[in-house]
C-alpha cells in the first residue's frame, strides 16, 4: 500500500442500517480526518483524530461516530444511515496537526455512499 | 463566522494563462493551502502560503495577502488536463482547514 486506502468504493444502503467506511494509511501519519463532499458546497470535517487513541468532532459530527485504536486505521461508522447522509466521504491524513503547526493533508480516493 | 469565497466557474483556452481568486474571513489564520481536484477524484495538493507574497512551482503560483484575506492561484501555459476545480482552504486558529466550494475550470482548445 502506498498512502491511504479507503473501503469500499461505493454503496449503495438502506435507510436505518449501519455502515462502517475504512480508511488506513501506510505513512505513519499522526493525524486523520473524515470528511463528506456535497455538489456545490466546500469539504465538511465529520470527525479527526490528532493522534492514535484520541479523536474530535468536527463541524458535521452527528449521526458518525469514529475509533483510532492505532496509527494505521480511522473508520468512520453510521449507526442508522438516513438520506441525507448520501454524500462523497473523503478520509485524509496529516504527519501532523494543531501545535506542531499546519501540515498538508493527503486524500484518500473517497466512498461514494447512497442511502436510499 | 468563517467564510470563503471563490468562483463558481472559470473558463480559459489552452495555453493562456488564468488567475483563480479567493477571499477569505476565518477564526485566527495558519496558512492557506490550494488543492486540485478531478471530477470523481480526490483532491491533491498545490501549494500552501504563511507568509505574504508569491510562492511559485513551476506552471502554478499561488500569491497571498494576510492584510487583506485574499489568494489567488495563478496557473500559466494551460493544458487540458489543468481542467479540474481548484480548492482554497485557510488553516484557522485551530488548524482545521475551512474549505471553499471550489472553483470549476474548464479549458477550451
Amino acid at each position: 500500500i502506498a498512502g491511504i486506502t479507503q473501503a469500499p468504493t461505493s454503496q449503495i444502503l438502506a435507510a436505518g442500517r449501519r455502515m462502517t467506511l475504512r480508511c488506513t494509511q501506510d505513512m505513519r501519519h499522526n493525524a486523520m480526518y473524515w470528511y463528506r463532499q456535497d455538489l456545490g458546497l466546500g469539504l465538511r470535517l465529520i470527525h479527526y483524530s490528532n493522534t492514535a487513541g484520541t479523536t474530535g468532532k468536527g463541524e458535521v459530527p452527528d449521526g458518525y461516530s469514529v475509533s483510532r485504536a492505532n496509527t494505521d486505521d480511522f473508520p468512520l461508522t453510521l449507526a442508522s444511515a438516513v438520506p441525507s447522509q448520501t454524500s462523497v466521504y473523503f478520509c485524509a491524513s496529516s504527519a501532523t496537526s494543531g501545535g506542531a503547526g499546519a501540515d498538508t493533508q493527503y486524500f484518500g480516493p473517497g466512498t461514494r455512499l447512497t442511502v436510499l | 463566522g468563517q467564510n470563503i469565497d471563490q468562483p463558481t466557474e472559470m473558463t480559459a483556452t489552452e495555453g493562456a494563462i488564468v488567475q483563480i481568486n479567493c477571499t477569505y474571513q476565518t477564526s485566527g489564520f495558519n496558512g492557506l493551502f490550494w488543492y486540485q481536484q478531478h471530477a470523481g477524484e480526490a483532491p491533491t495538493f498545490l501549494s500552501y502560503n504563511v507568509l505574504d507574497g508569491l510562492e511559485e512551482k513551476g506552471r502554478f503560483s499561488s500569491f497571498l495577502s494576510r492584510s487583506k484575506g485574499y489568494s489567488y492561484l495563478l496557473l500559466k501555459e494551460l493544458q487540458m488536463k489543468d481542467s479540474a476545480s481548484y480548492l482554497c482552504a485557510p488553516m484557522d486558529s485551530n488548524y482545521q482547514l475551512i474549505w471553499g466550494a471550489g472553483t470549476k475550470l474548464i479549458i477550451k482548445p
